[in-house]
Formats: C-alpha cells, structure tokens, sequence
C-alpha cells in the first residue's frame, strides 16, 4: 500500500536560515512526488512534483526537493526562508499505475512551518 | 496558471438540510476531479472520485448517499451533502487533474468552509 510519512508536526526557523521539511514515501513500482503548500483558510497550491529525470527539482518561491530513491525520502528546502512561508506543507505520492488509472494522491499528514523574524 | 474555483466558499446551514458545493475548473478541461475534506490542523482525507460522464468512485467509508456527486461536464463538478448534520462540518477542498499536460499535478480549490448548526 503507497504511504507518505513527513515525521515532523512543527518545523521551526529564523528568517534568512534554510529550512527542510522531511518527507519519506512508500509505494510499488515509481513514485510521482509532490509538494504543496496551505495558507489558513485556503486551498492547497502546488510547489514542485518529481516525476523523473535530475533527482533535484526545483519549485514555485524558491523552494526545491530532493529525491532520494535509496532513501525513499523528498525532502522539500529553501536555502533562506522567509516569514512569508510560514504555512502548512503537504508531501503527497502516486505511481504510475495508479497515476494512470485515475491519479489519486495520497498525502501526508503536513508540516507547520513557522518562520520568526 | 490552472486555475479551480470553488462556491461557496463558506456556507451556514441549519441541521436537516442539503448544501451544494460547486467545483470548476476555469482554464482547463478536467476529466477527473476530487473532494476531499480536511479538519483542522490536519491532512486531506480523499472522499471520492469524480469522472466527468461516469459515476463517482468514493473511498472506503463514504457514503455515497449522503455525499452526492455529479461531474456533468469538463470544467464542473458538484458535491452534494445531503441531510446534514453537526459532524459534517468541515472545510471540503476539490481539485481538478490537468490531464491535458500529460503527468499533471492536481490542481486545487481555495476550499468550501461548512458550519451545520
């Protein structure tokens, strides 16, 4: 069965550091990856997504992601964050199988980011 | 940029009624779409599979009759909560597969927020 575990509730970080938000995946066959974001009150928007090829991808508002196929991790990063990113974070995973056979998503349980000044 | 719209985009109703909640895709032609529904501080639960055309296909403990769904054309899908009651409040958020980019990542609402008093 695909699962996505992102092992952090909270992830906290002063303006201007990097930040990683963890995320690891469990699926058959090869995973297509995702990253959104959630502003309160509000849907989710999307980041980035791996689907194959350089295993760093990059995203909207800086953001990129690492896929480690060994690790079966896709760590989201941004090498200097800012306050304005403080939000909720979803890692999701589909295959191709199911990708091709309707696309759903599976995602994780999300991440609060919160960035000080 | 895809775009989905959702409305309303908060609704109060009294218990014992039906709500509907429209989901449209604006830029681009979706043949699939999904609803799913998230509590506070918490992640996306997958209520059901919209197909434009077809019957919805929902997840393992939804019910079909409470939560009806019709998916009449390309660009609009709707969700029904009928005879609602307290428990069914919650933020309901669809988003819409691109499936004319290929590999396409989900595109989502801004989200629908239920109250039933």
């Amino acid at each position: 069965a695909q699962s996505v575990a992102q092992p952090e509730d909270q992830v906290n970080v002063a303006e201007g550091n990097p930040l990683t938000v963890k995320c690891t995946y469990s699926v058959s066959g090869n995973p297509y990856l995702f990253w959104y974001v959630q502003y309160p009150n509000r849907g989710l928007q999307f980041l980035l997504k791996y689907i194959t090829g350089d295993n760093l991808v990059k995203g909207s508002y800086g953001f990129e992601a690492e896929f480690n196929k060994s690790q079966t991790s896709f760590h989201l990063k941004k090498p200097s964050a800012l306050v304005s990113d403080s939000a909720l974070y979803f890692c999701a995973v589909t295959h191709t199988g199911s990708y091709n056979q309707g696309g759903k998503l599976i995602f994780g349980q999300g991440t609060e980011l919160s960035v000080k000044p | 940029g895809a775009v989905v719209s959702q409305h309303p985009s908060w609704v109060i109703c009294k218990s014992g009624t039906s709500v509907k909640i429209e989901c449209r895709s604006l830029d681009f032609q979706a043949t699939t779409m999904f609803w799913y529904r998230q509590f506070p501080k918490q992640s996306l639960m997958l209520m059901a599979t919209s197909n434009e055309g077809s019957k919805a296909t929902y997840e393992q403990g939804v019910e079909k009759d409470k939560f009806l769904i019709n998916h009449a054309s390309l660009t609009l899908s709707t969700l029904t909560v009928t005879s609602a009651h307290p428990e069914d409040s919650s933020f309901y958020i669809c988003s819409a597969r691109d499936i004319g980019t290929g590999v396409g990542e989900q595109y989502f609402g801004p989200g629908t927020r239920l109250t039933v008093t």
